[in-house]
C-alpha cells in the first residue's frame, strides 16, 4: 500500500524568505504526486502535480515542487513566502497502476508565515 | 469557474440519527469522490462513483451508503450516527477522460457534528 510522510507538523518562515514543505512517499511502481492547500474551514485547493517529464513542476501562486525519484521525495517550494501563504498543506500520491480513486494524503504541514 | 457544491455546509445531529450529505460536481465531471477528515487529520477516502456506478471503495463504514444520480450529483447517506462520525466530509470531482493523472477538485465540505 502507498503512503505519504510529511515529517514536519509545522513550518515557520518569515515573509520574503524561501519556504520548503517536505514530502516523501512510498508506492509500488511509479507515482502521480499532488500538493493541495487547505485554508481554515475550506476545502482542499489543488496547487500542482507531477505526472511525468520534467522533475520541476510549477503550480499556482508561485509554488513549485521537485520530484526526486531516488529520494522518493516531492518537496514543495516557493522562493519568497507571503503571509497569505499561511495554511495547511497536504501532499498526496496515487500509484500510476492504481484505480482512479486511490489518492493517499500525508498528515499535512501547517505553514506559518510571519510578517 | 464553477466549483464543487456541497450541502448543507453545517449539520448537527444526535447519536443514532441519520444524515444525508449532497454533492454537485463541476459540470462535465463524471467522477465523484467522498472523503472524511477528522479533527487534525488528513482526508480519508470513503467511496467514489463513475458514471453513476460505484468505482472504488475505501474506509466507508457499513452504516454509510452513497450513490450517484443521473445528473451526476451524489449523496452520502449516514445512519446510526456515532460521536466518532463528527468530521468534515468532502466531496471531490474530476473528469475521468483526462486519465489517472488528473487532479481532484474539492468542495468546501460539510461539517457534521454528532451530539
Amino acid at each position: 500500500a502507498q503512503s505519504v510522510a510529511q515529517p514536519e507538523d509545522q513550518v515557520n518562515v518569515a515573509e520574503g524568505n524561501p519556504l520548503t514543505v517536505k514530502c516523501t512517499y512510498s508506492v509500488s511502481g511509479n507515482p502521480y504526486l499532488f500538493w493541495y492547500v487547505q485554508y481554515p474551514n475550506r476545502g482542499l485547493q489543488f496547487l500542482l502535480k507531477y505526472i511525468t517529464g520534467d522533475n520541476l513542476v510549477k503550480g499556482s501562486y508561485g509554488f513549485e515542487a521537485e520530484f526526486n525519484k531516488s529520494q522518493t521525495s516531492f518537496h514543495l517550494k516557493k522562493p519568497s513566502a507571503l503571509v497569505s501563504d499561511s495554511a495547511l498543506y497536504f501532499c498526496a500520491v496515487r500509484p500510476m497502476n492504481s484505480g482512479y480513486s486511490t489518492l493517499t494524503f500525508g498528515k499535512g504541514t501547517m505553514l506559518l508565515v510571519s510578517p | 469557474a464553477a466549483g464543487v457544491i456541497q450541502s448543507p455546509r453545517h449539520l448537527i445531529k444526535e447519536k443514532r440519527e441519520t444524515a444525508t450529505l449532497k454533492c454537485y460536481p463541476i459540470p462535465r465531471h463524471d467522477t465523484v469522490y467522498w472523503y472524511q477528515q477528522g479533527p487534525g487529520q488528513d482526508p480519508q477516502f470513503l467511496i467514489s462513483f463513475y458514471e453513476k456506478m460505484q468505482s472504488d471503495k475505501g474506509s466507508i463504514p457499513d452504516r454509510f451508503s452513497a450513490q450517484q444520480f443521473s445528473d451526476y450529483h451524489s449523496e452520502l447517506n449516514m445512519s446510526s450516527l456515532e460521536l466518532g462520525d463528527s468530521a468534515l466530509y468532502f466531496c471531490a470531482s474530476s473528469p475521468r477522460s483526462t486519465g489517472r493523472g488528473n487532479e481532484q477538485f474539492f468542495g468546501p465540505g460539510t461539517r457534521l457534528t454528532v451530539l
